[in-house]
């Protein structure tokens, strides 16, 4: 079965950092393109961070550049955000999604970020 | 840096009625990048639609996209109860890499 599990959310303070990890299995993870899609409560889906399969690069929203880093271990078959300087504004369930530039077929099922001091 | 404007913001409907949600964007989009998800309270998205017009796996022939250029559409043909929902349209544009929602549409039980 396709799956991808996120996890390490949690509760943090303004300026605080946290790494996300999304699990992936049943599909050739090595290969495929990841992004990672946030949803702050009541809103709509915001893209964040886009890694490729092929080359490793990367690419991240306004909102979080130079505060965030995407990253993969193909060993593991697990894709990471790296979350520094957080701030309220990043409070949100965060997917993984494999990714395509045509579509986001598989998602995982989020872990929940809240920043409060 | 493209804008995706969905229409209406809310569509109340009954089942067994035709839906039909609008995703407008500020330039022209590739149709090939365009796609179409459907979330439900709780859930993570799930692709409905990709490249405008191709169902993704499982998705019931009700569900059908349409469009180009800066106009698309996504129609549902007979509403079952389970397609109450949020639809959010999303582009890909490739200078920079980046992807796009729209703000998304809630379809709800009249």
């Amino acid at each position: 079965e396709v799956q991808l599990l996120e996890s390490g959310g949690g509760l943090l303070q303004p300026g605080e950092s946290l790494r996300l990890s999304c699990a992936a299995s049943g599909f050739t993870f090595s290969s495929s393109a990841m992004n990672w899609v946030r949803q702050a409560p009541g809103k709509g889906l915001e893209w964040v961070s886009f890694i490729s399969g092929s080359d490793g690069s990367t690419y991240y929203a306004d909102s979080v550049k130079g505060r965030f880093t995407i990253s993969r271990d193909n060993s593991k078959k697990t894709l990471y955000l790296q979350m520094n300087s957080l701030r309220a504004e990043d409070t949100a369930v965060y997917y993984c999604a494999k990714a395509t530039p045509a579509k986001m077929d598989v998602w995982g099922q989020g872990t929940t970020v809240t920043v409060s001091s | 840096e493209i804008v995706l404007t969905q229409s209406p913001g809310t569509l109340s409907l009954s089942p067994g009625e035709g839906a039909t949600l609008s995703c407008r964007a500020s330039q022209s989009v590739s149709s090939i990048y365009l796609a179409w998800y459907q979330q439900k309270p709780g859930q993570a998205p799930r692709l409905l639609i990709y490249g405008a017009s191709s169902r993704a796996t499982g998705i019931p022939d009700r569900f059908s996209g349409s469009g180009s250029g800066t106009d698309f559409t996504l129609t549902i043909s007979r509403l079952e109860p389970e397609d109450f929902a949020v639809y959010y349209c999303q582009q890909y544009g490739s200078s920079p890499p980046r992807y796009t929602f729209g703000q998304g549409t809630k379809l709800e039980i009249k």
